[in-house]
């Protein structure tokens, strides 16, 4: 089955520099990469994919890449603000296997005054 | 996108009991999944809830301690049978987007604790 990893686990910056979150996968197979926020005690939400006919996509602060050779995607917020500390997690899946994904451990981002 | 909800949000129960979660959808899809958060862990899919057909579960979990009911299009019940202080955890349905397929909406989650 696909496993996922991600690093780092967490991650400290300050207000308006950028972070990245990156994570690997190890079946070739998968080609839908979401990345899931999930806020203290609150529901894990999506906040971007990307599928892999798709190096790259943008929305405001907040980018993913994709390098399906190396099976590395990474995301990417630049200008980052307090409202941006949450827990990630990217995760894969196959758009042929009506959505199953498979997570990754995670990635605790604080964004410091 | 969907609205989730999720009975009970909360409870602490005995080793050895058993508790059922309900999730309910406001809109009719064709499967759910029940997740398992444990405290400060990733999302672990337990199993996917077919309508009309068994449950299909991850590798590491089993029928007989999580049975799955999917009577509905919008309805589904996980029971986390013989309880365990391991089962502590936070456990989520999510549904597909049906405009996304890919996309998953969560429920706000049950936070189980076991003593």
């Amino acid at each position: 089955g696909e496993n996922v990893e991600q690093h780092p686990s967490t991650l400290s910056v300050q207000e308006g520099d950028s972070a990245v979150i990156k994570c690997t996968y190890s079946d070739s197979a998968s080609n839908y990469f979401p990345w899931y926020k999930q806020e203290l005690g609150k529901r894990p939400q999506l906040i971007i994919d990307i599928r892999s006919n798709v190096g790259e996509k943008k929305d405001q602060r907040i980018a993913v890449t994709l390098n399906k050779t190396a099976k590395h995607f990474s995301l990417h917020i630049t200008e980052t603000q307090p409202e941006d500390s949450a827990v990630y997690f990217c995760a894969a899946g196959n758009t042929g296997t009506a959505s199953k994904l498979t997570f990754g451990t995670g990635t605790r981002l604080q964004v410091t005054l | 996108s969907a609205v989730i909800s999720q009975k009970p949000s909360r409870d602490i129960c005995q080793r050895g009991t058993s508790l059922t979660i309900q999730c309910q959808v406001d809109s009719q899809v064709t499967m759910m999944f029940w997740y398992r958060q444990q405290p400060g862990q990733s999302l672990t899919l337990i199993a996917t809830a077919n309508q009309g057909s068994e449950a299909t579960y991850e590798s590491g979990f089993v029928i007989d301690k999580f049975p799955i009911s999917r009577p509905n299009l919008t309805f589904s019940t996980l029971t986390v049978s013989n309880m365990s202080p391991e089962d502590s955890s936070i456990y989520l349905c999510s549904v597909p987007n049906m405009a996304n397929y890919n996309e998953q909406f969560f429920g706000p989650g049950t936070r189980l604790t076991v003593l």
